[in-house]
């Protein structure tokens, strides 16, 4: 199974500014995804983040102000632009692999980053 | 990705079976039912994937009737522990997508 680390944990961030966070996996992959978890509520996808290509944003969110960056096939990075209080959230990368015979793809989540903006 | 209906909340004590059903009424041919558990201040965690019958690990067990219209997550035996929010997921066997999250099912545990 992939271990994943994001920084930073958590931050306290002024409205107007901007914060880019950072998701390391222990191994190669694919595929990483991009969520985000607003308090209380369920994960809901920014992004999908290919190696070499151009990330792949879901309905509601924009590249200008969620510009995710892919190096190579174990790093990532997703600025959160222009901040103000309503992107105050947890910012979570996943890994997708293979589950097994007779499955599909499972994915590993990191710990998330909490995003406080004042 | 066929959505997918569970309870938003259930109750149970420790030592007791509990199950959660999920109802997901237009699930493709190639899709898979997969459940995930997600405590306070962590990314959620796969926990049980089946595509028909029962699937059984360490876990959990995921039982899945010939429709395949609904599955049922049970958990054996729970402890406090066990205290979290369940997601049931509708996922493509073919990978390469992210997730669609529903409200999920916030189990609660007492003694």
């Amino acid at each position: 199974s992939a271990v994943i680390s994001q920084k930073p944990s958590r931050d306290i961030c002024q409205r107007g500014t901007s914060l880019t966070i950072q998701c390391q996996v222990d191994s190669q992959v694919t595929m990483m995804f991009w969520y985000r978890q607003q308090p209380g509520q369920s994960l809901t996808l920014i992004a999908t983040a290919n190696q070499g290509s151009e990330a792949t944003y879901e309905s509601g969110f924009v590249i200008d102000k969620f510009p995710i960056s892919r190096p190579n096939l174990t790093f990532s990075t997703l600025t959160v632009s222009n901040m103000s209080p309503e992107d105050s959230s947890i910012y979570l990368c996943s890994v997708e692999d293979w589950a097994g015979q007779g499955t599909s793809y499972e994915q590993y989540f990191g710990p998330g980053t909490r995003l406080t903006v004042t | 990705l066929a959505k997918t209906t569970q309870p938003i909340s259930m109750d149970s004590y420790e030592g007791q079976e509990v199950n959660i059903t999920c109802s997901h009424n237009n699930i493709a041919t190639n899709d898979y039912i997969t459940w995930y558990q997600q405590f306070p201040s962590q990314g959620p965690r796969f926990i049980i994937q089946g595509y028909k019958t029962k699937v059984t690990n360490e876990v959990a067990s995921l039982f899945i009737p010939a429709d395949r219209k609904s599955s049922t997550l049970s958990l054996p035996r729970v402890s406090l522990s066990d205290t979290a929010v369940y997601y049931c997921l509708v996922v493509s066997g073919g990978g390469a997508d992210g997730l669609t999250f529903g409200k999920g099912t916030h189990l609660i545990i007492q003694p």
